[in-house]
């Protein structure tokens, strides 16, 4: 069964450091997402991208995050200055289409910033 | 308030036992979707309901949804230790966004 998958599985970075998260979502799925957990709390929205432009941001998603589909697989967030509060579960999603097609998610990957 | 409260936040059952987990919206349900998430893993998509009365079943589990109430449960028959896990409900929002409610961790005693 095709699934979405995302490297790395952990990423340990300091302070202020760039980080790349990295996605490849299900071939034929059209729309992407990233969410993010941070440890005992919630699964927050952070973005969703269609047709190569941000369709919705949250407002957890500012200046220091940005996505790009630098090619016809992969779907990145980068975080450009990272901060202790960085320090999360990352998820990425894809879906086939709005509303009747559901969201599958990858496995996730952890950000540990020290 | 939160936007999706989900109850009980835990539950340990005895293996075989039936269960039902809750999740109540603050605001108009349009789709909600339920996932399960093992510890420190990715969300495995489950069921999605979006018409007012509509009930799915997956092998155990079946998800119903009250429009009215803006509400949905989820009901486990005969639990296994393989149904142990957190699951999530998810309500869809506009641009296509899921907020999730907080989750209820279920532990299944052999």
């Amino acid at each position: 069964e095709p699934e979405v998958t995302q490297t790395p599985s952990h990423q340990v970075t300091q302070m202020g450091q760039e980080v790349i998260l990295r996605c490849v979502p299900i071939s034929n799925h059209l729309y992407f997402y990233w969410y993010r957990q941070i440890l005992g709390q919630k699964v927050e929205f952070l973005v969703s991208f269609y047709n190569n432009e941000i369709s919705e941001k949250s407002e957890i998603f500012d200046d220091q995050f940005s996505v790009e589909r630098p090619d016809g697989s992969n779907f990145t967030l980068k975080i450009r200055s990272t901060k202790l509060e960085d320090s999360a579960m990352y998820f990425c999603a894809s879906s086939e289409a709005l509303g009747d097609q559901p969201q599958h998610f990858g496995d996730g990957t952890r950000l540990s910033i020290l | 308030s939160q936007e999706l409260e989900q109850s009980p936040q835990s539950l340990i059952v005895q293996e075989g036992k039936n269960l039902t987990i809750n999740c109540t919206s603050s605001k108009t349900l349009y789709g909600l979707y339920w996932y399960k998430q093992k510890y420190g893993e990715g969300l495995i998509f489950l069921m999605m309901l979006q018409k007012g009365g509509e009930e799915k079943s997956h092998e155990k589990i079946t998800a119903k949804l009250d429009e009215k109430k803006q509400q949905s449960s989820l009901h486990i028959t005969a639990s296994q230790p393989s149904h142990a896990g957190i699951y999530l409900c998810g309500a869809v929002r506009a641009g296509n966004m899921l907020t999730f409610g907080g989750g209820t961790r279920l532990m299944v005693k052999p």
